[in-house]
């Protein structure tokens, strides 16, 4: 099977500008997670959605950062304006449902670099 | 709230044996998964293992859980130089959510 897709591979942009990110999960997966890794640290949990409701985003810093997942399928990561702090390494994953053992399949990740 | 912690870095020889630790807090948590991330790539999943078990085994891999103490190891059987990444330990609670630790980073030598 196909896995986690995201793009772009790196990015590199000045802070204030904004930027965004896209993740197409497995096929079937219904639920979807974006993290956050930055540099020596694990991945931190940004956003939740299974299919297209939000589970959970009470770590995303809601004044900046926006996600969203319309269809179901597909999702889309922004930061507007962004930060120093903001670079990191933004990895997508799915799962093939919420509950249960559905471990998740990463996607190689996003490295964004803001100067 | 929920911690995982792990060893930051560990070394070991070609063809020995590597131990990886790694303690929770969260007791509720369901399944515990060990995560490898090699350069510029995502997390693979390597394992997992309930909650009510003590040990799984997967070809050169042996997970080993306590859960009185909250403490899970990887061990790796025979270390390659392909082996050399960082390995993540991670929790899953009731709640759904997973919970990574730092990462310890493992370097094979020849």
């Amino acid at each position: 099977e196909a896995g986690v897709a995201q793009s772009p591979r790196y990015k590199i942009i000045e802070k204030r500008q904004s930027v965004a990110f896209w993740c197409n999960p497995i096929s079937g997966h219904a639920t979807l997670y974006w993290y956050q890794q930055i540099l020596g640290q694990g991945p931190k949990l940004l956003i939740q959605f299974q299919n297209n409701g939000v589970v959970d985003d009470s770590q995303l810093p809601k004044d900046r950062f926006s996600a969203e997942r319309l269809k179901g399928v597909d999702s889309t990561l922004k930061i507007q304006p962004a930060k120093l702090e903001d670079s990191a390494v933004y990895l997508c994953a799915s799962s093939l449902q919420g509950g249960d053992n559905s471990p998740l399949h990463f996607g190689n990740g996003t490295r964004l670099t803001v100067t | 709230g929920e911690d995982v912690e792990q060893s930051l870095f560990l070394s070991v020889r070609e063809g020995d044996s590597s131990v990886i630790n790694c303690t929770y807090t969260d007791s509720s948590s369901t399944y515990l998964y060990w995560y490898k991330q090699e350069p510029g790539a995502g997390l693979q999943l390597l394992t997992y293992i309930f909650s009510n078990m003590d040990m799984k085994q997967d070809q050169r891999l042996t997970v080993l859980l306590n859960k009185k103490d909250k403490h899970l190891s990887l061990r790796i059987a025979d270390t390659q130089t392909g082996d050399s990444a960082i390995y993540f330990c991670a929790e899953r609670n009731y709640g759904q959510n997973f919970v990574f630790g730092p990462g310890t980073r493992l370097s094979v030598l020849p």
